[in-house]
């Protein structure tokens, strides 16, 4: 199947880092991307990773990807109330028809920060 | 600037009743998406279009129709709405898919009930 696996919830308080896992099904997925849904809206590209690389940082976010295992991590360091939101794991896959490449999206972790 | 946008935000229908979503977006991109967002199930992807005039089944197509006669603008239909359609649904567009990278712009979402 192609289910991209992520678990549902995390809870954190304000100021640790918080890790948010992902399990895809894909191994010749060139793009991995992190989603990030803030309550009422819709979905906004938080970063993505290119397949040839282990590790990208951007500013207080690391993504780490582990190919062999298949394996993409989102750490948010010094999390902040303002991080509470659903982050959406996706790769990009194939089309097996129409051309071009669709996503297939996890099923989102929420992330909670208490203080 | 405006991106995507949707109309209508909420809706509540009765079943049986029709209704058509509309999705609008203004960056002049060739790709458009339906998405609907359950809990605990991540983003499925309903139709697509690769263009003015295109469309295509996604993951879950059944009870839903679509039409893309502009460019700009991506609708999705119910012809006869059942309680398994409520749900958020999403749009999205995106530049392209021919490449591997592709980011989608995502609207605000509908939230739909059927009773």
């Amino acid at each position: 199947g192609e289910d991209v696996e992520q678990s549902l919830f995390l809870s954190v308080r304000e100021g640790d880092s918080s890790v948010i896992n992902c399990t895809y099904t894909d191994s010749s997925s060139t793009y991995l991307y992190w989603y990030k849904q803030e309550p009422g809206a819709g979905l906004q590209l938080l970063t993505y990773i290119f397949s040839n690389m282990d590790m990208k940082q951007d500013q207080r976010l690391t993504v780490l990807l582990n190919k062999k295992d298949k394996h993409l991590s989102l750490r948010i360091a010094d999390t902040q109330t303002g991080d509470s939101a659903i982050y959406f794991c996706a790769e990009s896959i194939r089309w097996v028809t129409g051309g071009g490449n669709k996503l297939t999206f996890g099923t989102g972790t929420q992330l909670k920060v208490e203080l | 600037n405006a991106g995507v946008t949707q109309t209508p935000k909420f809706r509540v229908l009765k079943t049986g009743q029709s209704m058509t979503l509309l999705c609008a977006q203004d960056m002049n991109h060739e790709y458009m998406y339906w998405y609907r967002q359950d809990p605990g199930m991540g983003l499925r992807l309903i139709h697509y279009s690769v263009g003015e005039g295109t469309t295509a089944k996604g993951e879950v197509p059944d009870g839903y129709n679509v039409s893309r006669l502009k460019k700009q603008n991506f609708l999705l239909g119910l012809e006869s709405a059942a309680p398994s359609q409520t749900s958020v649904y999403f749009c999205a567009s995106s530049y392209s898919s021919s490449g591997s990278y592709n980011e989608q712009f995502f609207g605000p979402g509908t939230r739909l009930t059927v009773l």
